[in-house]
C-alpha cells in the first residue's frame, strides 16, 4: 500500500493567503518525516523535516509538526508569496535507507 | 557548487536503444541512490549504494536496468532495450551513511528520458 498520501489536486490561492497541504503516512516504525520542494526547472529540495514524534520543522516560513496519533505531517505557511509556487512533496523515510514520496501537489500563487 | 550533478539534463531516444546517465555525488557522501519519477507522481526508489556496493534494488529495477559505482564516487544508470515506459525523469541524490540512522539525501536535478 500506499506510504505517504497527500491531499488530492493542485492548490490556488492568492499571494499572503494561507496554505495547507494535508500528508498521512503509514505508521510502520519510526519513521522521519520530510517536506521537499520543486521549483520549476530544478530538482527537490529540503524544505523541512522532522525526525520524532511531536517534532516541528520549519523552514522559510514553513511549518509541519509530526503528528504521532494522526499519522501526519500536514504543511503550513501562514502568508504565500507568488515565489512559493511549486511542486511539494511529502516524504517518510523508510528504513535508513530510502524515501518514500507522496505524490505531490502543485501550488500556484496569484499575485 | 558542490551538490549533486547529473548529466545528460535531458535525453530523447529512439525505442530499444540503449542510454546511459551518470551522477557525481556531493563528494563526502558515502551513499547514492537512483529515484524514477514519471509525470504527476512522486519519485520512486530505484535502488542505492554505500560507497562501491550495491545494497538494495527495487522490485522497479528491471533486468535492463543496471547501475554501478565503480569507485565509490559517480555512478552510472544504463537502460538497455529502451521502452517507451521507461520514459520519466531520474534522479539521483546522496547522503552520508552510518547504522540504524536516516540521513538527509540530497537530489541532483534529474536526467529526463524521452522515449519515441
Amino acid at each position: 500500500g500506499d506510504s505517504v498520501t497527500q491531499m488530492e489536486g493542485p492548490v490556488t490561492l492568492s499571494e499572503e493567503a494561507f496554505l495547507t497541504i494535508n500528508c498521512t503516512y503509514t505508521a510502520t516504525g519510526y519513521p522521519s518525516l520530510f517536506w521537499y520542494v520543486q521549483y520549476p526547472g530544478e530538482g527537490l529540495q529540503l524544505l523541512l523535516k522532522a525526525t520524532k514524534a511531536d517534532d516541528k520543522g520549519s523552514n522559510k516560513g514553513f511549518e509541519a509538526t509530526y503528528r504521532k496519533e494522526t499519522t501526519s505531517f500536514h504543511l503550513e505557511k501562514g502568508s504565500v508569496q507568488v515565489s512559493d509556487s511549486a511542486v511539494y512533496f511529502c516524504a517518510r523515510s523508510k528504513g535508513n535507507n530510502r524515501l518514500a514520496f507522496g505524490k505531490g501537489n502543485q501550488v500556484v500563487v496569484i499575485p | 557548487d558542490t551538490g549533486v550533478s547529473q548529466d545528460p539534463r535531458h535525453k530523447i531516444t529512439k525505442r530499444g536503444q540503449n542510454v546511459t546517465f551518470r551522477c557525481d555525488p556531493i563528494s563526502e557522501h558515502n551513499r547514492l541512490y537512483w529515484y524514477r519519477q514519471t509525470l504527476g507522481q512522486g519519485p520512486e526508489f530505484l535502488t542505492y549504494f554505500q560507497n562501491e556496493a550495491q545494497l538494495e534494488k527495487s522490485r522497479l529495477l528491471s533486468d535492463r536496468f543496471s547501475a554501478e559505482r565503480p569507485k565509490g564516487s559517480f555512478s552510472t544508470l544504463e537502460i538497455q532495450r529502451t521502452e517507451q515506459g521507461d520514459s520519466a525523469m531520474y534522479l539521483c541524490a546522496s547522503s552520508s551513511g552510518g547504522q540504524g540512522v536516516f540521513y538527509e539525501q540530497y537530489f541532483g536535478p534529474g536526467t529526463r528520458l524521452t522515449v519515441t
